[in-house]
């Protein structure tokens, strides 16, 4: 069975850092491109980043490039999300998911990442 | 980056009739690279259509794509208790992939 799980969300001030991890299980997490995709407290879905299967190809949305590094283990089967300059507009629910062409099939049950003094 | 806009913003529908949720593109969106996911509250989106048409597994009949170009439209009928939930289109045409803001189906 495919399952995602995150972890590594929490309580950050504004200007700091976290790490967020996805572990995969029932699959070669090696074969596929991963996303990060958030969702703000009550707000809508927001693509956040990709890495291709190899770990070598990663894209960024525009808003966040320069302060996130996503990258992965597939040692593992683990993806990661690393986050820096961290933002009140970060906070909400980050979420792993399996690429499929572009869409996403099978999703993690998300981390919350919570900036605030 | 491509912009989606969905409509309605809510939709209210009571049990057994038919929703229609429309998502338009700022502009074509290519080789109808466009997915419909729904979410539950308090859990993750679960992806429902992908290839503006085409069901995922385990997705019933009931849900139907429909659409290409800017304009697309998911469609549900017979709506049960657990069809009630937020809606959202996603275009994977072009870096970066956008979603719609969602369209929330209620119970009337």
């Amino acid at each position: 069975d495919v399952q995602l799980v995150e972890s590594g969300g929490g309580l950050v001030q504004p200007g700091g850092s976290l790490r967020l991890s996805c572990a995969g299980t029932g699959f070669n997490l090696s074969r596929y491109w991963m996303h990060w995709v958030r969702q703000g407290p009550g707000k809508g879905l927001e693509w956040v980043s990709r890495i291709n299967g190899e770990g070598n190809v990663t894209t960024y949305a525009g808003s966040l490039k320069g302060r996130l590094s996503i990258s992965r283990d597939n040692t593992k089967n683990t993806l990661y999300l690393q986050m820096f300059g961290l933002k009140v507009e970060d906070t909400g629910v980050y979420y792993c998911t399996r690429g499929a062409g572009g869409y996403f099939y099978g999703w993690g049950q998300g981390t919350l990442v919570t900036v605030s003094s | 980056e491509i912009v989606l806009t969905q409509s309605p913003d809510t939709l209210s529908l009571s049990p057994g009739e038919r929703a229609a949720l429309s998502c338009r593109a700022s502009q074509s969106v290519s080789s109808s690279y466009l997915a419909w996911y729904q979410q539950q509250p308090g859990q993750p989106p679960r992806l429902l259509i992908f290839g503006a048409s085409n069901r995922a597994t385990g997705i019933p009949d009931k849900f139907n794509g429909t659409g290409s170009g800017i304009d697309f439209t998911l469609t549900i009928s017979g709506l049960e208790p657990e069809d009630f939930a937020v809606y959202y289109c996603q275009q994977y045409a072009s870096s970066p992939y956008t979603f719609g803001q969602g369209t929330k189906l209620e119970i009337k």
